[in-house]
């Protein structure tokens, strides 16, 4: 049980590149998020996804999509990368219809820098 | 919107001396609240949760925190801290009448330096 896995663990872009950051769960949750974390800001939410099938945008969506490919993968996609998305992604997810409270657990994370 | 306040960015303790962090959120509904850490170079990690029932909350490692709701605070604390605690610290909130779905709202941050 791997719990939530993030592929890559480390990314150098250049301005204007594209690129997919991974992410899978074996822990049959329904919903799945992405962060991103800045130092002195916290964690702030980009996209979710509540189940399979639907996604939603968080705080910061500007200049990031997001795929549910199926229950386990959600994906992010940088189109054209810019330097303010230099920050360091993580992916979490939480089972849905669980009893509260609502416990989310994350991936190891993805280090992006954007040249 | 939630949002949730960490009032220590930095916070130098030696150890055995006793730790208290700060947390203040905005919001008047129902909440799940929590305590998560993040070592050097590792994924963020679940110190301790709250959502009802007995409003001191013990976690693993010693820690522990206490929900005072007239306050809207969710302070962390732990008697005695070692060189390991070292770490960053983050409080979140999420709002309970979504079901769980909606994202974590966290505060900035408590950097946290243990001297042996």
């Amino acid at each position: 049980n791997a719990g939530v896995t993030q592929t890559p663990k480390f990314q150098v872009l250049k301005t204007g590149q594209s690129m997919t950051l991974q992410c899978a769960q074996d822990m049959n949750h329904n919903s799945m998020y992405w962060y991103r974390q800045d130092p002195g800001m916290g964690l702030r939410l980009i996209y979710y996804s509540a189940s399979e099938g639907t996604t939603d945008k968080g705080e910061v969506p500007n200049g990031y999509n997001v795929s549910r490919l199926n229950k386990r993968e959600f994906s992010l996609r940088l189109e054209s990368a810019a330097p303010s998305q230099t920050s360091v992604y993580f992916c979490a997810s939480t089972p849905l219809g669980q009893f509260p409270p609502y416990e989310q657990y994350f991936g190891p994370g993805t280090r992006l820098t954007v040249t | 919107a939630q949002s949730v306040s960490q009032h220590n960015h930095h916070v130098i303790l030696s150890e055995a001396a006793s730790l208290e962090l700060g947390c203040n959120y905005s919001y008047g509904g129902t909440v799940n609240l929590f305590w998560y850490v993040q070592y050097p170079g590792q994924h963020l990690q679940l110190l301790l949760k709250y959502f009802s029932g007995d409003p001191l909350v013990k976690g693993i490692k010693g820690f522990e925190a206490e929900f005072i709701k007239s306050k809207f605070s969710f302070n962390l604390r732990k008697p005695s801290v070692q060189w390991s605690d070292t770490a960053e610290y983050f409080c979140a909130v999420i709002s309970g009448s979504g079901g769980g779905a909606d994202g974590l709202t966290f505060g900035k941050g408590t950097h946290l330096i243990i001297q042996p």
